[in-house]
């Protein structure tokens, strides 16, 4: 079965911490995406990456960083976290062309920043 | 930016009865759409996909494309209490590029 997993399910961070939110996915899916999720503001874009070492920016990148070393594995970087980055963080992978694919989300990793 | 619209909610209905979910998307070039379903916290998982205009159907739910409106609609037949939970709309931009979302409408089913 098509599987993305997000290592941590909770996390807890100090203001100011660097923070790594790691996703792997086992289907061989070129893209993959970051996404926070708050309420009444849904999913919103943070990066995603097309390939291997390549990443774009999303609609809300700032604060954030992300690195691909490997095609399965695409990380998510808190340079220093701040309270406004409490949120639900959802990972999501892809084949080439959304159009006809969708994603497969992982189970999302919900980060309180205190 | 394309922008996708839906009724936040929430959509109450009673168990049985047909559900009706509306999203509207902005760009008339958009040329296929996704049902995602997200219970209360949890993950989104795709239910449904459409891309010709019309009906197409999957056992209770079916998805319905007006391209001419604008429009993507999920009825969910026969609701159960199951089914309660957030709808997400979501449309690419074009071929390989990210989904943009909806803010999603809660369902309520009431036994």
């Amino acid at each position: 079965d098509v599987k993305v997993t997000q290592s941590s399910r909770y996390l807890v961070k100090r203001t100011g911490e660097k923070v790594f939110l790691e996703c792997v996915q086992d289907m061989d899916h070129e893209n993959m995406f970051w996404y926070r999720q708050d309420p009444g503001l849904g999913l919103r874009l943070i990066y995603f990456s097309y390939d291997v070492k390549m990443k774009e920016k999303g609609d809300i990148p700032e604060g954030y960083s992300v690195s691909r070393e490997k095609k399965e594995r695409f990380s998510l970087i808190l340079e220093s976290a701040s309270t406004n980055q409490t949120s639900m963080y959802l990972c999501a992978s892809s084949l080439p062309g959304t159009l006809l694919y969708g994603y497969t989300f992982g189970s999302g990793t919900r980060l309180t920043v205190v | 930016q394309k922008e996708v619209e839906q009724n936040s909610g929430p959509l109450s209905v009673p168990e049985g009865a047909i559900a009706s979910l509306n999203c509207t998307y902005s760009d008339r070039g958009s040329q296929s759409f996704f049902w995602y379903r997200q219970y209360s916290g949890k993950s989104p998982e795709l239910i449904m996909f459409i891309y010709s205009n019309g009906d197409k159907e999957d056992g209770r739910f079916t998805a319905q494309l007006n391209k001419a409106s604008q429009y993507v609609s999920l009825l969910i037949r026969d609701s159960q209490p199951s089914d309660s939970a957030t709808y997400l709309c979501a449309v690419p931009s074009s071929g390989n590029t990210p989904l943009v979302f909806g803010k999603g409408t809660r369902l309520s089913v009431i036994a």
